[in-house]
């Protein structure tokens, strides 16, 4: 079946530590994103990358990295510099021309305390 | 820049009637997208239902349709013979029909469903 997973789905750190979460998908879609969800609102734009080895910034990218070095994967760090990292994370994909509908994984819950 | 409000924090419904859920969007634009999602307590975004600004006719998806007022910058998701399943946060999201196709979503609406 194609689609995108996202592990884990939930994850622990203690403050000060780098954590990335995976995203891969088998869509075959050129495009990925990654979106964070906090209680109350909406899902806010923190990278996207259309094509491998590029990427631009969303949103909210402070404190946050990803790479693209395949077309299936768009890991994202969550750095000790971002301020709030516990939230649900979210990883999304779509095709670049066409429908652009955006298909999106399971999501990662992180806590860091 | 784009924005979309959804007024209702929560609604509630009773099993087999309907319910209307709304979203307004702000934009200078003429080409956009318009779409809903559905989170379920799994948390996974489910595409609902999208609407081209270009057309005229709402869309529709077995239960789920939308009353599209261009002018008024309109987009309200009516659930009809509502079912226990359909209970889940609904997002109301809008993406530009030219460029680089972020997706701008509202803060949510709480779906209830009681039997």
């Amino acid at each position: 079946d194609g689609g995108i997973t996202q592990s884990p789905k939930y994850l622990f750190r203690k403050e000060g530590q780098n954590v990335t979460l995976s995203c891969e998908q088998n869509l075959n879609h050129d495009a990925m994103y990654w979106y964070r969800q906090d209680p109350g609102q909406g899902l806010r734009l923190i990278y996207y990358s259309q094509i491998v080895n590029d990427f631009q910034k969303g949103d909210i990218a402070e404190g946050y990295s990803v790479s693209r070095e395949k077309k299936e994967s768009f890991p994202l760090t969550v750095t000790s510099a971002q301020k709030n990292p516990t939230a649900f994370y979210l990883c999304a994909s779509s095709t670049w021309t066409g429908n652009y509908e955006q298909y999106f994984g399971p999501g990662t819950r992180l806590t860091v305390t | 820049a784009q924005t979309v409000t959804q007024s209702q924090p929560e609604m509630s419904v009773q099993e087999a009637e309907t319910v209307t859920l709304s979203c307004t969007y702000d934009t200078s634009e003429s080409d956009y997208y318009l779409f809903w999602y559905k989170q379920p307590p799994s948390r996974q975004m489910i595409l609902v239902i999208r609407q081209e600004a270009y057309k005229q006719q709402n869309a529709t998806e077995n239960r789920f349709s939308v009353n599209f007022q261009k002018a008024a910058k309109s987009f309200s998701l009516k659930i009809s013979d509502s079912q226990l399943g359909d209970a889940a946060m609904y997002f109301c999201a809008y993406r530009s029909g030219t460029g680089f196709q972020k997706l701008v979503f509202g803060t949510g609406t709480r779906l209830l469903v009681s039997p």
